[in-house]
């Protein structure tokens, strides 16, 4: 059964500071691994989508990677902006490709 | 282009009630999927339509059915509601799996639909 963590559950930094956001997944067959961005209340926002053929997607100031073997993805943000506060959630799909499982989300503030 | 759009946004019911939500999906998706996201947690799957028919459920009880009609669109029914049901409830389309092409695409979700049991 795919199980996927995130670390850290909460990061607090001060504007203008680079950052990367961790996420494992437990089962390395997997198609492919997307991230969300969630704000308070609201549903999920794609940020990226990474296909199990390639090891890294950029939009922008975000950066995400993924190791299989390793079972490990990053999300790298540069320069961070306070509006870029949000709850961040990484998923992938489980054997059938069909039910995406969520990582519980790492809860960022970048303070002004 | 309209993104996925749900109905209602907030609504309120008391336990033993049955609540319906309603979910559009991308303009071109085919594949309609419901999550449950409980307060600082991350959505848990609920079950996938495509085709009009249940491709696959998580780990639900019988009282949350659903349907997928025509134009795509798709219900989410839960009976007999409990307290444990308020949560947010989230509708997610894409286009289908296709397992030869080992790739699925990416996942565009609603603005959720705030259930509060009381």
């Amino acid at each position: 059964k795919q199980e996927v963590t995130q670390i850290p559950a909460a990061l607090s930094v001060p504007e203008g500071e680079n950052l990367v956001l961790n996420c494992s997944f437990t089962d390395s067959a997997i198609y492919n691994l997307q991230w969300f961005r969630q704000d308070p209340g609201k549903g999920l926002t794609s940020l990226l989508l990474i296909q199990s053929s390639q090891r890294e997607q950029t939009s922008g100031r975000l950066n995400a990677s993924l190791d299989k073997s390793s079972g490990r993805s990053t999300l790298y943000i540069a320069a961070s902006q306070p509006g870029d506060s949000a709850t961040y959630l990484c998923a992938v799909p489980d054997n059938y490709g069909q039910n995406f499982v969520f990582g519980p989300g790492t809860r960022l503030s970048v303070l002004p | 282009d309209a993104g996925v759009t749900q109905s209602p946004t907030h609504l309120i019911k008391t336990r033993g009630q049955q609540v319906t939500l309603r979910c559009s999906p991308k303009s071109g998706h085919d594949t309609v999927s419901w999550y449950q996201q409980a307060l600082g947690q991350g959505p848990q799957f609920i079950f996938q339509y495509y085709e009009e028919e249940e491709r696959q459920r998580g780990n639900f009880p019988d009282r949350f059915s659903g349907h997928q009609f025509p134009n795509y669109s798709s219900e989410l029914n839960v009976n007999a509601l409990l307290l444990g049901d308020s949560a947010l409830y989230l509708c997610a389309s894409s286009l289908a799996w296709v397992s030869s092409s080992r790739e699925t695409g990416e996942l565009f979700f609603g603005e959720g639909s705030r259930l509060t049991v009381l």
